[in-house]
């Protein structure tokens, strides 16, 4: 069965500091791995990472795949308060082109002032 | 723009009542998909629709009855939930699945309390 893990499951951090989250796969098919960033309400996409794009970065954020360990890491240096969300791992896998979304439990992170 | 909006924003609803979560696009995506997403859990997928058609249905109970009316638009007809069905309904579009690139975009999603 496909399965995805994030770990920790939650993490508590003071302003500035760097921090990095975890997602690891078991599944068949691999296409793709997604970030999102959820706060009150919808999850907003952060990355998105392929076998054709195994590293992005955007201002504090980067993200990395690695294919051979099938995991990926969220780095966010110089946390905020603002960054306080839950951060969500899904990884699109299997046959066919079906679009489905495989959800980790994601990591709840809090910055405290 | 990459706004998926969704009506209403909140809905309670008796065990007997029927209603109807509305979603809508803009950007041209021909993928369209319901999640439910309870408390501190991960969004669970109930359907997807590929160029209006369903192609997915995760086993997901009949008081739930899904429509795509044209390419912009997907509803969620809901009739005679559970109390156990109360949860936060996502609504997500995509360019199309397997298209390269193919990132899904969330709307803020409908509060649903089943009384």
């Amino acid at each position: 069965e496909d399965k995805v893990v994030q770990s920790p499951l939650s993490l508590v951090v003071h302003e500035g500091d760097t921090v990095t989250l975890n997602c690891s796969y078991e599944v068949t098919n691999f296409r793709s791995l997604l970030w999102y960033k959820q706060e009150k309400k919808a999850p907003t996409f952060l990355f998105m990472l392929t076998s054709s794009g195994i590293e992005k970065k955007s201002g504090r954020l980067s993200s990395i795949l690695d294919k051979k360990e099938l995991s990926s890491i969220l780095n966010i240096t110089a946390t905020q308060t603002g960054d306080s969300a839950i951060y969500l791992c899904a990884v699109e896998a299997g046959l066919g082109n079906t679009g489905k979304l495989i959800f980790g439990q994601g990591t709840t992170l809090q910055v405290k002032p | 723009d990459t706004e998926v909006t969704q009506t209403p924003k909140h809905l309670v609803m008796g065990m007997t009542n029927k209603k109807s979560l509305k979603c809508e696009q803009h950007m041209g995506h021909r993928a369209m998909y319901w999640y439910k997403q309870k408390a501190k859990k991960p969004p669970e997928l109930m359907f997807v629709y590929s160029y209006e058609k369903l192609s997915i249905n995760e086993s997901v109970p009949s008081r739930f009855s899904p429509e795509c009316p044209n390419s912009s638009l997907l509803n969620l007809h809901l009739h005679a939930l559970q109390p156990e069905d109360s949860a936060l309904y996502l609504c997500a579009s995509s360019q199309a699945p397997g298209s390269p690139a193919d990132t899904q975009y969330f709307g803020p999603g409908t509060r649903l309390t089943v009384l």
